[in-house]
Protein backbone atom coordinates (compact mmCIF):
# COMPACT_ATOMS: atom_id res chain seq x y z
CA UNK A 1 0.00 0.00 0.00
CA UNK A 2 1.26 3.40 -0.72
CA UNK A 3 0.09 5.75 2.03
CA UNK A 4 0.20 9.26 3.28
CA UNK A 5 0.68 9.70 7.33
CA UNK A 6 -0.34 12.59 9.37
CA UNK A 7 1.39 12.20 12.52
CA UNK A 8 -0.79 14.50 14.85
CA UNK A 9 -3.90 13.18 16.03
CA UNK A 10 -5.02 16.89 17.72
CA UNK A 11 -3.81 20.34 16.79
CA UNK A 12 -4.51 22.75 19.50
CA UNK A 13 -3.64 26.30 18.96
CA UNK A 14 -4.60 29.76 19.82
CA UNK A 15 -6.36 32.03 17.55
CA UNK A 16 -3.98 34.30 15.71
CA UNK A 17 -0.86 31.52 16.02
CA UNK A 18 0.42 30.07 12.98
CA UNK A 19 -0.87 26.29 12.49
CA UNK A 20 1.15 24.10 10.23
CA UNK A 21 -0.39 20.02 10.24
CA UNK A 22 1.99 18.09 8.56
CA UNK A 23 1.70 14.92 6.02
CA UNK A 24 4.32 12.73 4.69
CA UNK A 25 3.57 10.17 2.32
CA UNK A 26 5.22 7.19 1.38
CA UNK A 27 4.71 6.54 -2.25
CA UNK A 28 7.64 7.02 -5.12
CA UNK A 29 7.10 8.54 -8.69
CA UNK A 30 5.41 12.04 -8.92
CA UNK A 31 2.52 12.20 -6.17
CA UNK A 32 -0.38 14.28 -6.24
CA UNK A 33 -1.97 14.91 -3.08
CA UNK A 34 -4.71 17.41 -2.01
CA UNK A 35 -5.82 18.39 1.61
CA UNK A 36 -9.84 17.77 2.07
CA UNK A 37 -11.56 19.22 5.59
CA UNK A 38 -14.49 18.71 7.26
CA UNK A 39 -16.01 21.08 9.44
CA UNK A 40 -18.59 19.92 12.24
CA UNK A 41 -22.15 18.57 10.65
CA UNK A 42 -20.70 19.34 6.95
CA UNK A 43 -19.54 17.34 4.35
CA UNK A 44 -16.09 16.51 3.49
CA UNK A 45 -14.51 19.05 0.96
CA UNK A 46 -11.70 20.11 -1.00
CA UNK A 47 -9.34 22.30 0.51
CA UNK A 48 -6.27 22.48 -1.47
CA UNK A 49 -4.26 20.59 -4.30
CA UNK A 50 -0.62 21.03 -4.57
CA UNK A 51 -0.72 20.95 -8.46
CA UNK A 52 -2.60 24.40 -8.37
CA UNK A 53 -0.82 26.19 -5.57
CA UNK A 54 -3.51 28.43 -4.57
CA UNK A 55 -4.34 29.34 -1.25
CA UNK A 56 -7.52 28.91 -0.35
CA UNK A 57 -8.82 30.40 3.11
CA UNK A 58 -5.55 31.36 3.94
CA UNK A 59 -4.46 28.15 3.89
CA UNK A 60 -1.33 26.79 1.42
CA UNK A 61 0.72 23.81 1.11
CA UNK A 62 3.80 23.18 -0.95
CA UNK A 63 4.76 19.52 -1.99
CA UNK A 64 8.73 18.70 -0.85
CA UNK A 65 10.07 15.86 -2.45
CA UNK A 66 12.95 15.49 -0.57
CA UNK A 67 10.80 15.51 2.72
CA UNK A 68 8.21 13.46 1.06
CA UNK A 69 5.81 16.05 2.84
CA UNK A 70 2.67 18.02 1.81
CA UNK A 71 2.35 20.53 5.24
CA UNK A 72 -0.58 22.49 5.38
CA UNK A 73 -0.02 26.09 6.94
CA UNK A 74 -1.74 29.10 7.31
CA UNK A 75 -0.03 32.12 9.39
CA UNK A 76 -2.96 33.28 11.60
CA UNK A 77 -5.39 30.81 12.83
CA UNK A 78 -8.98 31.62 13.08
CA UNK A 79 -11.34 29.85 15.26
CA UNK A 80 -13.85 28.97 11.94
CA UNK A 81 -10.64 26.82 10.77
CA UNK A 82 -11.80 24.72 13.80
CA UNK A 83 -12.16 21.18 11.74
CA UNK A 84 -10.87 17.97 10.69
CA UNK A 85 -8.10 17.59 8.02
CA UNK A 86 -7.53 14.91 5.88
CA UNK A 87 -4.69 14.59 3.69
CA UNK A 88 -4.87 12.25 0.71
CA UNK A 89 -3.55 10.65 -2.47
CA UNK A 90 -6.17 10.72 -5.67
CA UNK A 91 -7.29 7.35 -6.80
CA UNK A 92 -4.88 6.49 -9.74
CA UNK A 93 -6.67 3.85 -11.50
CA UNK A 94 -4.01 1.26 -11.51
CA UNK A 95 -5.25 -0.83 -8.97
CA UNK A 96 -2.44 0.96 -6.38
CA UNK A 97 -4.04 1.12 -3.15
CA UNK A 98 -3.99 4.36 -1.50
CA UNK A 99 -4.44 5.00 1.87
CA UNK A 100 -5.26 8.56 3.49
CA UNK A 101 -4.42 9.90 6.51
CA UNK A 102 -6.05 9.38 10.00
CA UNK A 103 -6.50 12.99 10.05
CA UNK A 104 -5.72 16.07 12.22
CA UNK A 105 -8.49 17.35 14.48
CA UNK A 106 -7.45 21.41 14.82
CA UNK A 107 -8.66 23.29 17.49
CA UNK A 108 -8.08 26.94 17.27
CA UNK A 109 -9.14 28.76 20.79
CA UNK A 110 -10.16 31.81 21.71
CA UNK B 1 -24.55 22.24 -10.22
CA UNK B 2 -21.42 21.48 -8.24
CA UNK B 3 -22.69 19.13 -5.69
CA UNK B 4 -23.31 15.45 -5.37
CA UNK B 5 -26.83 14.38 -3.61
CA UNK B 6 -27.30 11.48 -1.57
CA UNK B 7 -30.36 10.15 -0.69
CA UNK B 8 -31.74 9.15 1.68
CA UNK B 9 -29.82 11.27 4.42
CA UNK B 10 -30.20 8.52 7.31
CA UNK B 11 -30.96 5.37 6.93
CA UNK B 12 -32.09 2.37 9.96
CA UNK B 13 -32.23 -1.44 8.34
CA UNK B 14 -32.81 -4.43 9.91
CA UNK B 15 -29.94 -7.23 9.03
CA UNK B 16 -32.55 -9.08 6.85
CA UNK B 17 -33.62 -6.04 4.97
CA UNK B 18 -33.06 -5.11 1.21
CA UNK B 19 -32.02 -1.16 0.44
CA UNK B 20 -30.44 1.38 -1.59
CA UNK B 21 -28.56 4.52 -0.89
CA UNK B 22 -28.60 6.80 -4.24
CA UNK B 23 -26.13 8.84 -5.70
CA UNK B 24 -26.42 11.98 -8.59
CA UNK B 25 -24.19 14.26 -9.86
CA UNK B 26 -24.15 16.52 -12.95
CA UNK B 27 -20.77 17.50 -12.90
CA UNK B 28 -19.92 15.89 -15.89
CA UNK B 29 -17.43 14.06 -13.60
CA UNK B 30 -16.56 10.07 -15.57
CA UNK B 31 -15.14 8.93 -11.91
CA UNK B 32 -17.79 8.35 -9.29
CA UNK B 33 -16.60 6.58 -5.87
CA UNK B 34 -18.40 4.85 -3.00
CA UNK B 35 -16.23 5.47 0.50
CA UNK B 36 -17.20 4.41 4.18
CA UNK B 37 -15.78 6.43 7.03
CA UNK B 38 -16.73 5.66 10.81
CA UNK B 39 -16.19 7.81 13.51
CA UNK B 40 -12.96 9.81 13.71
CA UNK B 41 -12.03 7.91 10.89
CA UNK B 42 -10.76 9.01 7.40
CA UNK B 43 -12.53 7.60 4.70
CA UNK B 44 -12.54 3.92 3.39
CA UNK B 45 -12.70 3.28 -0.62
CA UNK B 46 -15.03 0.73 -1.02
CA UNK B 47 -15.70 1.14 -4.99
CA UNK B 48 -14.70 2.80 -7.79
CA UNK B 49 -16.15 3.16 -11.31
CA UNK B 50 -14.97 5.12 -14.29
CA UNK B 51 -17.28 5.96 -17.72
CA UNK B 52 -19.62 3.74 -16.15
CA UNK B 53 -17.82 1.26 -15.94
CA UNK B 54 -16.55 -0.81 -12.20
CA UNK B 55 -12.78 -0.25 -12.24
CA UNK B 56 -11.71 -1.35 -8.37
CA UNK B 57 -14.03 -3.57 -6.02
CA UNK B 58 -11.61 -3.01 -2.74
CA UNK B 59 -12.55 -6.25 -1.10
CA UNK B 60 -15.36 -5.35 0.21
CA UNK B 61 -18.26 -8.37 0.96
CA UNK B 62 -20.76 -8.99 -1.62
CA UNK B 63 -23.86 -7.85 1.13
CA UNK B 64 -22.65 -4.37 -0.83
CA UNK B 65 -23.37 -4.09 -4.45
CA UNK B 66 -22.62 -1.25 -6.59
CA UNK B 67 -24.29 -0.19 -9.76
CA UNK B 68 -23.95 2.46 -12.10
CA UNK B 69 -27.32 3.08 -14.22
CA UNK B 70 -25.45 5.94 -16.11
CA UNK B 71 -22.83 8.48 -16.00
CA UNK B 72 -24.87 10.66 -13.65
CA UNK B 73 -25.95 8.25 -10.97
CA UNK B 74 -24.32 5.58 -8.69
CA UNK B 75 -26.39 3.11 -6.56
CA UNK B 76 -25.31 1.25 -3.52
CA UNK B 77 -27.54 -2.11 -3.29
CA UNK B 78 -27.34 -3.00 0.79
CA UNK B 79 -28.21 -6.32 1.83
CA UNK B 80 -28.06 -9.04 4.69
CA UNK B 81 -25.76 -6.09 6.52
CA UNK B 82 -24.30 -6.74 10.09
CA UNK B 83 -23.97 -4.08 12.66
CA UNK B 84 -20.37 -3.44 12.24
CA UNK B 85 -21.70 -2.09 8.74
CA UNK B 86 -22.96 1.12 10.46
CA UNK B 87 -21.06 3.78 9.59
CA UNK B 88 -21.20 7.32 6.98
CA UNK B 89 -21.21 6.17 2.95
CA UNK B 90 -19.84 8.71 1.21
CA UNK B 91 -20.61 9.02 -2.48
CA UNK B 92 -17.53 11.38 -4.45
CA UNK B 93 -17.09 12.02 -7.54
CA UNK B 94 -14.01 13.33 -10.42
CA UNK B 95 -13.34 14.60 -13.73
CA UNK B 96 -11.75 11.43 -14.24
CA UNK B 97 -9.91 8.52 -11.81
CA UNK B 98 -6.67 10.26 -10.79
CA UNK B 99 -7.56 13.62 -12.35
CA UNK B 100 -8.89 16.24 -9.78
CA UNK B 101 -9.92 16.30 -6.01
CA UNK B 102 -13.21 14.57 -5.37
CA UNK B 103 -16.59 15.96 -5.07
CA UNK B 104 -18.01 14.23 -1.64
CA UNK B 105 -21.50 14.31 -1.11
CA UNK B 106 -23.10 14.47 2.35
CA UNK B 107 -23.33 11.01 2.71
CA UNK B 108 -25.90 8.58 4.28
CA UNK B 109 -25.88 7.80 7.57
CA UNK B 110 -26.61 4.07 8.06
CA UNK B 111 -27.55 1.91 10.95
CA UNK B 112 -27.70 -1.84 10.78
CA UNK B 113 -30.13 -3.33 14.05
Amino acid sequence: AQRVTQPEKLLSVFKGAPVELKCNYSYSGSPELFWYVQYSRQRLQLLLRHISRESIKGFTADLNKGETSFHLKKPFAQEEDSAMYYCAPPYAGNNRKLIWGLGTSLAVNP
Amino acid sequence: DTEVTQTPKHLVMGMTNKKSLKCEQHMGHRAMYWYKQKAKKPPELMFVYSYEKLSINESVPSRFSPECPNSSLLNLHLHALQPEDSALYLCASSQLTGVGGYTFGSGTRLTVV
